[in-house]
C-alpha cells in the first residue's frame, strides 16, 4: 500500500484530456510538501515530467501541467497522444517517515 | 552529457551477496545526494534511500534499513547499492538517480538505466 494514493488506470481517446489524481495525507502532500511527477514508458526508466507542482524540466511538452491542494495533487494531460501511453508516477516527502513517497502508478492508455 | 550508468543484470542465488553500481557523468558527484529505488515486476516505485557521495552519509527508508547498504567512491564518481545475503524477494530493477534538494521535497533526475537483479534457486 503506497503513501500516496493514485487510480490504477486512466484512459481516453486522442485529443482528449486526462487528469491524474495523487491523494496524501497531513504528514505529506497536506504538509506543504511539494510533489513532482515522473513518466515511465513501457520498458524504459522513470523520467522527471513536473517538478515542484507545476514547472515543467525543459523539453516537456506543454500538455503536462500539475497542480496541487490541500491534501493532494493533479496531473493533466490536455491533447493526449499515443506517444503519452506510459505509467506516471507521483511523489513527494512524508515527515513521519523522513523519507521519499511514491503513489502506486497510473497507467494511462490511449484508445 | 548529464548521466546515470549502471552496471548490468545480475542473476543470483538466495544467500549469495551483491554489489551493483552507478556511475555518474558530466555532474559534479560529490555536490549531489545519489536516491536509490526499488521496482518489483509489475509493481510500483519504492523509496530505499539515498547518499552524499562527498561524505558518504547516508539516509535510508525504514522499509529497507538494514537490508541494504549504500557506498560510494568519489574517485571513480561511482555508488554503489549491496545487498549481503540476497533472497528471492529483492528480485527486481533497482534505479539510481540524482536528487535535486526542492524548497520542500526533494526531486529525481536523472535516472539511471536500471539493474534487473534475479534472485532464484
Amino acid at each position: 500500500q503506497s503513501v500516496l494514493t493514485q487510480p490504477p488506470s486512466v484512459s481516453g481517446a486522442p485529443g482528449q484530456r486526462v487528469t491524474i489524481s495523487c491523494t496524501g495525507s497531513g504528514s505529506n502532500i497536506g504538509a506543504g510538501y511539494d510533489v513532482h511527477w515522473y513518466q515511465q514508458l513501457p520498458g524504459t526508466a522513470p523520467k522527471l515530467l513536473i517538478y515542484n507542482n507545476n514547472d515543467r524540466p525543459s523539453g516537456v511538452p506543454g500538455r503536462f501541467s500539475g497542480s496541487k491542494s490541500g491534501t493532494s495533487a493533479s496531473l493533466a494531460i490536455t491533447g493526449l497522444q499515443a506517444e503519452d501511453e506510459a505509467d506516471y508516477y507521483c511523489q513527494s516527502y512524508d515527515r513521519s517517515l523522513s523519507a521519499g513517497v511514491f503513489g502506486g502508478g497510473t497507467k494511462v492508455t490511449v484508445l | 552529457e548529464v548521466q546515470l550508468v549502471q552496471s548490468g543484470a545480475e542473476v543470483k542465488k538466495p544467500g549469495e551477496s551483491l554489489k551493483i553500481s552507478c556511475k555518474a557523468y558530466g555532474f559534479s558527484f560529490t555536490g549531489y545526494w545519489i536516491g536509490w529505488v526499488r521496482q518489483m515486476p509489475g509493481r510500483g516505485l519504492e523509496w530505499m534511500g539515498i547518499i552524499h557521495p562527498d561524505d558518504s552519509e547516508t539516509r535510508y527508508s525504514p522499509s529497507f534499513r538494514g537490508q541494504v547498504t549504500f557506498s560510494a567512491d568519489k574517485s571513480t564518481n561511482t555508488a554503489y547499492l549491496q545487498w549481503s545475503s540476497l533472497k528471492a524477494s529483492d528480485s527486481a530493477i533497482y534505479y539510481c538517480a540524482r536528487r535535486f534538494r526542492g524548497a520542500t521535497a526533494p526531486w529525481y533526475d536523472p535516472w539511471g538505466q536500471g539493474t534487473l537483479v534475479t534472485v532464484s534457486s
